[in-house]
């Protein structure tokens, strides 16, 4: 069955690059998340769409921005990056009905040098 | 974490053990996840419960949830070598997103 895809799936980047993330959710699933996870803490909340609209917005620094596409998938955009961001970046799709858990992608693990 | 507590932080058992991790949480929920990480790896949905079970069963996993109390429990049963992984709590609010707890990390020993 097809998973939740995301690419790359490790980045090296310098202090003040840009990065770019990206998500391909599971067709027919409308619903797109992302998460950060640091070293050893429990994955954070960062923003989500809904039908290609931002449905919520948790603790994503200005410096992030996000959309999804028309063909449901969505990018992270990282600007200015610090050492503190690196993490790793989740993304996760679900069905709108809700009947089964959030299915997340192996995520891409950031590295800021 | 943005929900609550996962106790214990860590557990380590011997194979063919049950393994017991429990989870609180603060605000009202739709319904709540369990999710398996191995080392920096994806996160993997075990099972889900909704707000309106009590207990819920699938192979050696048994989760229960108690809203009163807003808390929930782990149980693997006959635990192996590949349950080695740190196990997540998720609430769905019912909103746009998971709430996950801090995670209990269990050590199987051969």
């Amino acid at each position: 069955a097809a998973g939740v895809i995301q690419s790359p799936r490790h980045l090296i980047k310098e202090k003040r690059e840009t990065a770019t993330l990206k998500c391909y959710p599971i067709p027919r699933h409308d619903t797109v998340y992302w998460y950060q996870q640091g070293p050893g803490q429990d994955p954070q909340f960062l923003i989500s769409f809904y039908e290609k609209m931002q449905s919520d917005k948790g603790s994503i620094p200005d410096r992030f921005s996000a959309q999804q596409f028309s063909d449901y998938h969505s990018e992270l955009n990282m600007s200015s990056l610090e050492l503190g961001d690196s993490a790793l970046y989740f993304c996760a799709s679900r069905a709108e009905d809700r009947v089964y858990g959030y299915t997340f992608g192996s995520g891409t693990r950031l590295t800021v040098v | 974490s943005q929900q609550g507590e996962e106790d214990p932080q860590a557990l380590s058992i011997q194979e063919g053990e049950n393994a017991t991790m429990n989870c609180s949480y603060k605000t009202s929920i739709n319904n709540l996840q369990w999710y398996r990480q191995n080392s920096g790896r994806g996160l993997v949905h075990l099972i889900l419960i909704r707000s309106n079970e009590r207990e819920k069963h699938s192979g050696r996993l048994r989760v229960t949830l108690d809203t009163s109390k807003k808390s929930s429990s782990l149980l693997i049963t006959a635990s192996r070598a590949a349950d080695t992984a740190s196990y997540f709590c998720a609430t769905d609010a019912g909103d746009y997103k998971l709430s996950f707890g801090a995670g209990t990390t269990v050590t199987v020993r051969a």
